[in-house]
């Protein structure tokens, strides 16, 4: 089975930092993906995992533990337009040798000034 | 236009029509999928097309028929549907179905309600 568990909902300040984890538990392991659903619209990449440690792009990082089942997504000088769902997805492998990636609930995060 | 289009953005529809989705990817890419999202719940994978082959098909009620005609159209056909069949319907690419980071381009999604 696949089961990836995400916080539903985090709130936080304008220019503070935020932390939205995710843990996995899922039948083979490809790689770990954030991304990013503002509401009413299509979810865009952020982030992609395949190795431990952390990937940092600009004000947003990624860390994955493959050992723990665990990554996070590491925000930093939030800004309004952060305000958004945040989802967790673990790619694994299909019986006919693809891959599909399997998502999390998502976390809704608000950002307040 | 660029990316991965959906239409229509928006459908209502009663339990006896059919009506479909179409999705459209301009970025020259081979695999394309159809996802459910509906409230609260994680999305949904409901079937994977390589190449205008289907390679997964997620358990997905037969009232619910995806076509590939080509490797930048899907569509999904829509018959006898249920109230609880209402959620946005999101359709995606990526280079390929078995490449080493699979990152999916979505689309804006159709959101469909069945009364």
């Amino acid at each position: 089975g696949q089961n990836i568990d995400q916080p539903t909902e985090m709130t936080a300040t304008e220019g503070a930092i935020v932390q939205i984890n995710c843990t996995y538990q899922t039948s083979g392991f490809n790689g770990l993906f954030w991304y990013q659903q503002h509401a009413g619209e299509a979810p865009t990449f952020l982030s992609y995992n395949v190795l431990d440690g952390l990937e940092e792009k600009g004000r947003f990082s990624s860390f994955l533990s493959r050992s723990k089942g665990y990554s996070y997504l590491l925000l930093k000088e939030l800004q309004m337009k952060d305000s958004a769902s945040y989802l967790c997805a673990v790619t694994v492998g299909l019986n006919t040798g693809f891959q599909k990636l399997v998502f999390g609930t998502g976390t809704r995060l608000l950002v307040s000034p | 236009e660029t990316g991965v289009t959906q239409t229509p953005r928006h459908l209502v529809m009663g339990m006896t029509n059919k009506k479909s989705l179409k999705c459209e990817q301009h970025l020259g890419h081979n695999a394309m999928y159809w996802y459910k999202q509906s409230a609260k719940k994680p999305l949904e994978l409901m079937f994977v097309y390589s190449l205008e082959e289907r390679v997964e098909n997620n358990s997905v009620p037969s009232r619910f028929s995806p076509e590939c005609p080509n490797s930048s159209h899907l569509f999904l056909h829509l018959h006898t549907l249920q109230p609880e069949d209402s959620a946005l319907y999101l359709c995606a690419s990526s280079q390929d179905a078995g490449g080493r980071t699979g990152e999916l381009f979505f689309g804006e999604g159709s959101r469909l309600t069945v009364l």
